[in-house]
């Protein structure tokens, strides 16, 4: 049972756009989302975090929102930019609770074009 | 430089043949996990372990072995690979299992079973 869904396998947009990326979960006990970018070759890597006491959380070019009645967080990206392109891991966690670690999603694949 | 250096990056072998893949962190980091990532069910893990000599499973942990003699070190062992072990594995570490903490993930590595 996939608790941390990424409906969309990839996504496409044209530079200097925004990207909007979409994550959905499942279990009402997560209260920290986290986002990971990954590249070809290379691990995963932080980018952008929120807890659930917020409903957004900026980060120079990227900001998080949540939604927690909807069980919905997205990742927006403005200006767009080609090195931006990479694979997006949405992670939730029910910090402090039974389980306390990261399930992540199953990555968005982030293709800006020049 | 702080980093979790997996070994090998690259391997394939052959069914049956017992192999170990290497973690080892520089960080000083107290918990460490394995990670199998495939396409279409995104990052799944494999065992975490909270500190030196204390080891749980993940969410996948059949057919997989680790151990934590060291704080630095956390090999992932499997005795008789089967082809549907064929996946790309990460090691990460981070200064606790809690969300809150960064997860540092080392380069992959891909291993593929005949």
């Amino acid at each position: 049972d996939q608790q941390v869904k990424q409906n969309s396998p990839s996504l496409s947009v044209q530079e200097g756009r925004i990207s909007i990326l979409n994550c959905d979960y499942t279990n009402s006990m997560f209260d920290y989302f986290l986002w990971y970018k990954k590249y070809p070759a290379e691990g995963p890597t932080f980018l952008i975090s929120i807890s659930s006491i917020k409903d957004k959380n900026e980060d120079g070019r990227f900001t998080v929102f949540l939604n927690k009645s909807a069980k919905h967080l997205s990742l927006h990206i403005v200006p767009s930019q080609p090195g931006d392109s990479a694979v997006y891991f949405c992670a939730a966690s029910d910090y402090g609770g039974a389980t306390n670690k990261l399930i992540f999603g199953t990555g968005t694949l982030l293709a800006v074009q020049p | 430089e702080a980093q979790v250096t997996q070994n090998p990056r690259y391997l394939i072998t052959v069914t049956g043949k017992k192999l170990t893949v290497t973690c080892s962190q520089n960080m000083n980091h107290e918990y460490m996990s394995w990670y199998r990532q495939d396409p279409g069910l995104g990052l799944r893990q494999i065992y975490y372990s909270m500190n030196v000599e204390v080891t749980d499973k993940g969410d996948v942990p059949e057919g997989y072995k680790v151990s934590r003699k060291e704080k630095r070190n956390f090999p992932l062992i499997l005795e008789s690979p089967s082809p549907n072990q064929t996946s790309l594995y990460f090691c990460a570490s981070s200064f606790g299992q809690g969300a809150d903490y960064g997860y540092t993930f080392g380069s992959g590595t891909r291993l593929t079973v005949v």
